[in-house]
């Protein structure tokens, strides 16, 4: 129990197109998905908490308009990054909390992002 | 401000040969602290959870210690599939559900 898929795994753009990211809970209502953001060697730095139905709280020096996130059912929130750029590569990772277990964040596996 | 700090960064140790890795935290109030396991290019895997001083958890080989200050994950004869970057990472009572992660201890286990 407690899966969380992402997709795609890996994705490549081009700078100044947009990407979409996927985070699903498979078998479990997720009140509450969190995404990361993780550069080589370095720790999971928080970006932003969406809950359903709800506007994401973003972390202090993330911007809202650049990375759009859209939590529109228990078991689906959306990262888009806008106009991406060379720096906005890194490995984006969501996680997931299940209403009943209250403090436990189950994580996907991660997409590794490569703007060229 | 809320700091995790993990030693050591790194860590190599033979196979059958125990030792401890060490988070260090300052938070305002300690709600969790989480240990998780991250294979290269894989989201971090779910170990445990400890919330007061004194608790103890164990899976395997695995063992978690909290104190009021520091938590330790004591591996014992480790086996090589044991090689992973262990995160730690602490709840805050005034963060929701936030994790605050340290750098990790990236783990190698040689036969």
């Amino acid at each position: 129990g407690a899966v969380v898929s992402q997709h795609p795994s890996r994705v490549i753009c081009k700078s100044g197109t947009s990407v979409k990211i996927e985070c699903r809970s498979l078998d479990f209502q997720a009140t509450t998905m969190f995404w990361y953001r993780q550069f080589p060697k370095q720790s999971l730095m928080l970006m932003a908490t969406s809950n359903e139905g709800s506007k994401a709280t973003y972390e202090q020096g993330v911007e809202k308009d650049k990375f759009l996130i859209n939590h529109a059912s228990l078991t689906l929130s959306t990262l888009t990054v806008t106009s991406a750029h060379p720096e906005d590569s890194s490995f984006y990772i969501c996680s997931a909390r299940e209403e009943f277990r209250s403090y436990e964040q189950y994580f996907g596996p991660g997409t590794r992002l490569t703007v060229t | 401000e809320d700091q995790v700090t993990q030693s050591p960064e790194a860590l190599r140790l033979q196979e059958g040969e125990s030792s401890s890795l060490n988070c260090s935290y300052t938070v305002s109030g300690l709600r969790g602290l989480f240990w998780y396991r991250q294979d290269p290019g894989k989201g971090p895997e779910f170990l445990f959870t400890l919330y007061s001083a004194g608790e103890e958890k164990e899976k395997e080989r695995l063992k978690a210690t909290l104190t009021k200050k520091e938590s330790f994950l004591h591996i014992t004869a480790p086996k090589p599939e044991d090689s992973a970057t262990y995160l730690c990472a602490v709840r805050a009572f005034d963060s929701g559900y936030a994790l605050n992660f340290g750098k990790g201890t990236s783990l190698l286990v040689t036969p």
